[in-house]
């Protein structure tokens, strides 16, 4: 079975451009979450989704930063404009109801 | 919010030793803790977790204990093999919102 995927699993671009990171759930799964990992602040929640609908988007860090699920087996995390302090690996992770989090091998951004 | 925890950050073993790793949290209504191990360029990956109504749960050479009462629960490891060697994330909260652990790096040595 496969797992969830992320894409591009890196990406360097210039301050200033936009950032689209995109993630394909594990099919029927219901839940699908973005996370943000650095070495400062670890691993932290920014949205999650249940049944496509965001359900709290309290740890999305500012207007920049948005996300979107149009269907069952998509998701986008966009960052416009993106900034350096945004370069950090994103992960997707999603799970079916009250079961665990499966997580992506992550997006490493770079932004110079 | 919940606070989570995670101590000690670096550990060091011999192949064969027991690893302990503990962690606390803040909030009395998390009631889900997962553990989670992170392999150099990939993604954490769910090793074992436990609910807040059972107190240890294990599997083969992996255990996890909770302490409702202090808030705390540990995630230990014995036998250890060099393939072990990760970085180990607790987790507390629910299934829909967790808060994690800095981590803890441990290096089993052959």
């Amino acid at each position: 079975d496969a797992g969830v995927i992320q894409s591009p699993r890196h990406e360097v671009t210039e301050m200033g451009q936009e950032v689209t990171l995109r993630c394909k759930p594990i099919s029927g799964h219901n839940s699908l979450f973005w996370y943000r990992q650095t070495m400062m602040r670890g691993l932290e929640l920014l949205i999650y989704f249940n049944n496509n609908v965001p359900i709290d988007d309290s740890g999305m860090p500012e207007d920049r930063f948005s996300a979107k699920m149009p269907n069952a087996s998509f998701s986008t995390l966009k960052i416009q404009p993106s900034e350096p302090r945004d370069s950090a690996v994103y992960f997707c992770a999603s799970s079916s109801t009250n079961q665990p989090q499966h997580f992506g091998d992550g997006t490493r951004l770079s932004i110079l | 919010g919940e606070n989570v925890e995670q101590h000690p950050s670096t550990l060091s073993v011999q192949e064969g030793d027991s690893a302990v790793i503990k962690c606390t949290y803040s909030d009395s209504a998390s009631n889900y803790f997962p553990w989670y191990k992170q392999e150099l360029g990939k993604g954490p990956q769910l090793i074992i977790d436990i609910r807040s109504n059972v107190g240890e749960k294990k599997d083969q050479r992996i255990a996890v204990t909770l302490n409702k009462t202090a808030k705390h629960f540990s995630l230990h490891i014995t036998e250890t093999q060099p393939e072990d060697s990760a970085v180990y994330f607790c987790a507390g909260g629910s299934n829909y919102k967790l808060t994690f652990g800095k981590g803890t790096l441990l290096t089993v040595n052959p």
